[in-house]
């Protein structure tokens, strides 16, 4: 399988609610990232999974956590929603942590809170 | 954190014109990337510049690395409304195996017909 997919790609949500957002990698990548991409800025680092491991954290709360399965799919969960949470949130993999490679993104989930 | 500044923020240019975006930082980078995203999707990798003072082309693209590797430019010659989109630039983590990248908010580039 070719490219990284994610699914919904648009999601509306009430704040308190809990969401998860899916990620499927490409075969082969074994390093997957989440992103948040607020309107207007860059991608902001969330978490790094590396071999089904948490393998680095940004400045995210705890209510921001993941998963990374075996068959290269990975989740971002995300517990009390809050308006602020209203953003592009982007998957990406790599075969070797994006460093020199970068990275491969999918076109992202638009997460609304309301 | 590493910051990473990107100017101009927006620019609004004829087809035809010639442009050049920055990427500048007071860390150290050891390689940076550029990234183009288009509405609705994500970044797309554009190229990475690793050795201080590289120069690499991508058809009409021109992209530069200083030399203290604490910046860097992309060129585009000849604007086409093709070029349309955000371009960002990312940096991995300074000394940590962990593939972070840290993003710059990116130039907003509209080409007019």
């Amino acid at each position: 399988e070719t490219g990284v997919t994610q699914s919904p790609t648009h999601l509306i949500k009430t704040r308190g609610q809990q969401v998860t957002l899916r990620c499927s990698s490409q075969s082969g990548h074994n390093t997957v990232s989440w992103y948040q991409q607020a309107l207007g800025q860059g991608p902001q680092f969330i978490f790094q999974y590396y071999r089904e491991e948490e393998n680095g954290r940004g400045n995210f709360p705890p209510r921001f956590s993941g998963l990374q399965f075996p068959n290269y799919s990975s989740e971002l969960n995300v517990n009390a929603l809050e308006l602020d949470d209203s953003a592009l949130y982007l998957c990406a993999s790599s075969p070797d942590r994006g460093r020199r490679d970068g990275y491969t993104f999918g076109s992202g989930t638009r997460l609304t809170v309301v | 954190t590493q910051l990473l500044e990107q100017s101009p923020q927006f620019l609004s240019i004829q087809e035809g014109e010639n442009l050049t975006v920055y990427c500048n930082s007071s860390s150290v980078f050891s390689s940076l990337q550029w990234y183009r995203q288009e509405p609705g999707e994500g970044p797309v990798l554009l190229v990475t510049v690793v050795t201080g003072g590289e120069v690499k082309k991508l058809k009409r693209l021109t992209f530069q690395f200083g030399d203290a590797r604490k910046d860097s430019s992309l060129h585009i010659t000849a604007a086409q409304p093709g070029d349309t989109g955000l371009y960002l630039c990312a940096g991995p983590d300074r000394g940590s195996t962990l593939g972070r990248l840290y993003f710059g908010r990116g130039t907003q580039l509209t080409v007019w017909p």
